[in-house]
């Protein structure tokens, strides 16, 4: 089973800031990573695909990097609705499918 | 428009049986995975399985291998996830989701259904 490891738990960062949140895996994923976020009371809405791809009407200030075993999503000027829980998901060498434990992003 | 809606909140006793739905609409439901994510109170995502509705296929997290059975009647375009006795650690928020048509990202959710065991 690959683990999927998220970093930090929470980050908190102040209107207009940038946020880099971090993903690690145990084991080679290559590009097959998602990122996903989820406010309060609401399912998780996927954000990026193919670890660089975003999502059908993902704003430009969301972006992802990296492959292998080391990814990063970027949200360059935070905006009160992205204040959130951040999820990444590796979609390799299945079952199972795994999370990561997630990020929280808060108002600083 | 593709839409997952989900069966409504559910209270069950332990030892009691349990099976949610999740009815698909708007794309060929055939044609796509449709699987389960769980969120247990205040924790993060835990994928449960998925299934294929052309012919059935079905695969399971070990974590979850033998104690839930995902199903689907591809006549009605609907999903199940079911429990044959249920722990009170089953309470959680089970969603729906709906991968893509090449890659096991999941770019379509249902709205979740809030399962609460408790004696």
């Amino acid at each position: 089973e690959i683990v999927m490891t998220q970093s930090p738990a929470t980050l908190s960062v102040s209107p207009g800031e940038r946020a880099t949140l971090s993903c690690r895996a145990s084991q080679s994923v290559s590009s097959n990573l998602a990122w996903y976020h989820q406010k309060p009371g609401q399912a998780p809405r996927l954000l990026i695909y193919g670890a660089s791809t975003r999502a059908t009407g993902v704003p430009a200030r969301f972006s992802g990097s990296g492959s292998g075993t080391e990814f990063t999503l970027t949200i360059s000027s935070l905006q009160s609705e992205d204040f959130a829980v951040y999820y990444c998901q590796h979609y390799t060498n299945w079952p199972p499918l795994t999370f990561g434990g997630g990020t929280k992003v808060e108002i600083k | 428009e593709v839409q997952l809606v989900q069966s409504g909140a559910e209270v069950k006793k332990p030892g009691q049986s349990l099976k949610i739905s999740c009815k698909g609409s708007g794309y060929s439901f055939t044609n796509y995975w449709i699987g389960w994510v769980r969120q247990m109170p205040g924790k993060g995502l835990e994928w449960m399985g998925i299934i294929y509705p052309g012919d059935s296929d079905t695969r399971y997290s070990p974590s979850f291998q033998g104690q839930v059975t995902i199903s689907a009647d591809k006549s009605i375009s609907t999903a199940y996830l079911q429990w044959s006795s249920l722990k009170a650690s089953d309470t959680a928020m089970y969603y729906c989701v709906r991968p893509s048509s090449s890659w096991f990202y999941f770019d379509y959710w249902g709205q979740g259904t809030l399962v609460t065991v408790s004696s």
